[in-house]
């Protein structure tokens, strides 16, 4: 079954404490991404990874860190976590085939909390 | 900031009714996509726009690519209980290739 795994799906944390929270797909996707959702503002996008060893900043990368070693994996890391970075955290991927989008699958989602 | 602006923020019809939400963008867009996120779930594909003036329909779900590509329409036909969730657009804004920018979503309660 094609899917986008995220583990843990859910967090408690204290503030400063390094935490990574793991996203991996099974479909052979370039493209993964990390999105962050919070009321009234949507899902903003934190980093992306267009292919092994090729990672982006989005629109809000800071605090944050990404790795892509592996092509089916792309953990997210939050070095010294504070409360604004209380949030719903979306992984995704999809392949992109001449710059085209294809279908982005979300995972299940990781619900973070900083206290 | 937001760049890409999506409304209403909520609505609430009565099964049967119509609803209809607008994406809308000061930049021209290269493409546009639609989500749908059900409460407690995660966001779901369900189509993606690419030209000017585009209309693709499905089932009772009619989405609309502007002409200037700067605006996007998704209209449900006599809406369902089981339409009730979040609608999102999602662009990638000229210029920005593989950088997908959400809009706010729109909030749909459907009662019977």
């Amino acid at each position: 079954e094609a899917q986008v795994t995220q583990n843990p799906r859910y967090l408690i944390t204290v503030t400063g404490k390094k935490l990574t929270v793991t996203c991996s797909q099974n479909m052979n996707h370039e493209y993964m991404s990390w999105y962050r959702q919070d009321p009234g503002l949507g899902l903003r996008q934190i980093y992306y990874s267009m292919n092994v060893e090729v990672t982006d900043k989005g629109d809000v990368p800071e605090g944050y860190k990404v790795s892509r070693k592996e092509k089916r994996n792309f953990p997210l890391i939050l070095e010294s976590p504070s409360p604004n970075q209380t949030s719903l955290y979306f992984c995704a991927s999809s392949s992109l085939w001449t710059g085209m989008w294809e279908t982005q699958y979300f995972g299940p989602g990781t619900r973070l909390l900083v206290l | 900031g937001q760049q890409v602006m999506q409304i209403p923020q909520y609505q609430h019809v009565q099964e049967g009714e119509d609803f209809t939400t607008y994406c809308n963008s000061s930049t021209t867009l290269s493409n546009i996509q639609w989500y749908k996120q059900r409460p407690g779930g995660h966001p779901v594909f369900l189509i993606q726009l690419v030209k000017s003036g585009e209309v693709k329909k499905q089932k009772r779900l009619t989405f609309q690519f502007g002409e200037a590509k700067k605006n996007s329409s998704l209209h449900i036909t006599a809406t369902q209980t089981t339409d009730v969730g979040t609608y999102f657009c999602a662009a990638e804004l000229t210029g920005t290739a593989s950088k997908l920018t959400f809009g706010t979503g729109t909030r749909l309660q459907v009662t019977l």
